[in-house]
């Protein structure tokens, strides 16, 4: 059964500060990444897409990086700012179809 | 274009009755899953629907239902519903050409479910 972490659970940076989340996924039969982002009580905005056959994607100050083999991606953050605070998740998607598994997210905390 | 709808945005019920959730995919889309989002467990997923057939399910009791429409709406029902199902259930569309999925799920603001 998949399992998918993320690691901190909680992070609170100074604007400005470039930063690193990071995943983990038990099972590298993946068939892509996604990283999302969670505002308080709305739903999720999806932030990058990682096909199994990539390494990485970027857009704008977002760069997520993905090992396939290692069971590990990575979302990093250049220059930080207080608007980018919310819960950022990652999920995996295994098979076809539309299931994806998440992890239960890092809370992320710009302060100005 | 606009993106995924749900309705109602807030409901309140208490223990035992049942209750029905819509959602409106983006224009397009044929592709509908369903996600159930909790403090305890994160999201987790219910069930997925693709031209009006379950594709996909989750680890959920049989109290927990869906259907999709011609128009690709979708509906989730719950029925004798219990504390726990005290949630924030969020709906995803995808676009699907011909048998691949485009991957990239676009949800809906979620529909908060309050069970006294």
């Amino acid at each position: 059964k998949q399992e998918v972490t993320q690691i901190p659970a909680a992070l609170s940076v100074p604007e400005g500060e470039n930063l690193v989340l990071n995943c983990s996924f038990t099972d590298s039969a993946i068939y892509n990444l996604q990283w999302f982002r969670q505002d308080p009580g709305k739903g999720l905005t999806s932030l990058l897409l990682i096909q199994s056959s990539q390494r990485e994607q970027t857009s704008g100050r977002l760069n997520a990086s993905l090992d396939k083999s290692s069971g590990r991606s990575t979302l990093y953050i250049a220059a930080s700012q207080p608007g980018d605070s919310a819960t950022y998740l990652c999920a995996v998607k295994e098979t076809s179809g539309s299931r994806l598994t998440f992890g239960e997210g890092t809370q992320l905390t710009v302060n100005p | 274009k606009a993106g995924v709808t749900q309705t109602p945005r807030y409901l309140i019920k208490t223990r035992g009755q049942q209750v029905t959730l819509s959602c409106s995919p983006i224009s397009g889309h044929r592709s509908v899953s369903w996600y159930q989002q909790t403090p305890g467990q994160g999201l987790q997923f219910l069930f997925e629907y693709f031209s009006e057939t379950q594709r996909n399910k989750g680890n959920f009791p049989g109290r927990f239902s869906g259907r999709q429409f011609s128009n690709s709406r979708s509906e989730m029902n719950v029925s004798t519903l219990e504390l726990g199902d005290s949630a924030l259930y969020l709906c995803a569309s995808s676009l699907v050409v011909g048998s691949r999925d485009q991957e990239t799920q676009y949800f809906g603001p979620g529909t908060r479910l309050l069970v006294l």
